[in-house]
């Protein structure tokens, strides 16, 4: 079955340490985002992905860096400067295109981290 | 700056009909997405509107005006499996192929028995 794939579902972090969140998908969609999720609150956009080779900032990406060397990957690197990053997150793909109509975003399970 | 609003809290009882609000402001409007969240689990998404009006999915139904910029997500014949966090979503940018969305907070509904 096609879908996304993250890991690991928990991870701990020490102080001044880099972590790094696999996601992967095969559902050959193009676009990948990588959500934050603080308990009780919305989702925060970190980064986005619309093509291989580029991806830009979204709305709170200060800590964080990504990478899309492969259609199917999109890993997040929780940087030792990003200074609250418990957090649950989330990865999501969907297809693009021009035009009217919705390409719904589907989204990994998510990976759980926290500050040991 | 752009947001959505949404209540944060909603309750009812099984079998009953509840309809959470969704009131929008941003620059550009692509069309309003809804999506359920489970304690603990991934959004799935629920249900779109890119033109007014009402759109039905089983028991789930979304409505739109985009001159009131405003929707709601209505949720029939209540099941206890229907307690969970529901977030209306805007695409607010066409530019290229950006399928960007901006989020609300969220609404927690309550089902009780």
């Amino acid at each position: 079955d096609g879908g996304i794939t993250q890991s690991p579902k928990y991870l701990f972090r020490k102080e001044g340490q880099n972590v790094t969140l696999s996601c992967e998908q095969n559902l050959n969609h193009d676009a990948m985002y990588w959500y934050r999720q603080d308990p009780g609150q919305g989702l925060r956009l970190i980064y986005y992905s619309q093509i291989v080779n580029d991806f830009q900032k979204g709305d709170i990406a200060e800590g964080y860096s990504v990478s899309r060397e492969k259609k199917e990957s999109f890993p997040l690197t929780v940087t030792s400067a990003q200074k609250n990053p418990t957090a649950f997150y989330l990865c999501a793909s969907s297809t693009i295109g021009r035009g009217q109509g919705d390409q719904p975003q589907h989204f990994g399970d998510g990976t759980r981290l926290s500050i040991l | 700056g752009q947001s959505l609003e949404q209540p944060s809290e909603v309750t009812a009882v099984e079998g009953a009909i509840v309809q959470i609000n969704c009131t929008y402001q941003t620059s550009g409007f692509y069309g309003l997405s809804w999506y359920q969240q489970h304690d603990g689990g991934a959004p799935t998404f629920l249900s779109y509107n890119g033109l007014d009006g009402l759109e039905e999915t089983g028991r789930f139904s979304s409505f739109l005006s985009r001159s009131d910029s405003y929707g709601y997500l209505l949720l029939q014949e209540l099941q206890m499996k229907d307690s969970a966090s529901y977030f209306c979503a805007v695409r607010g940018d066409n530019a290229g192929n950006n399928r960007k969305l901006i989020w609300g907070l969220g609404t927690s509904l309550a089902v009780n028995p």
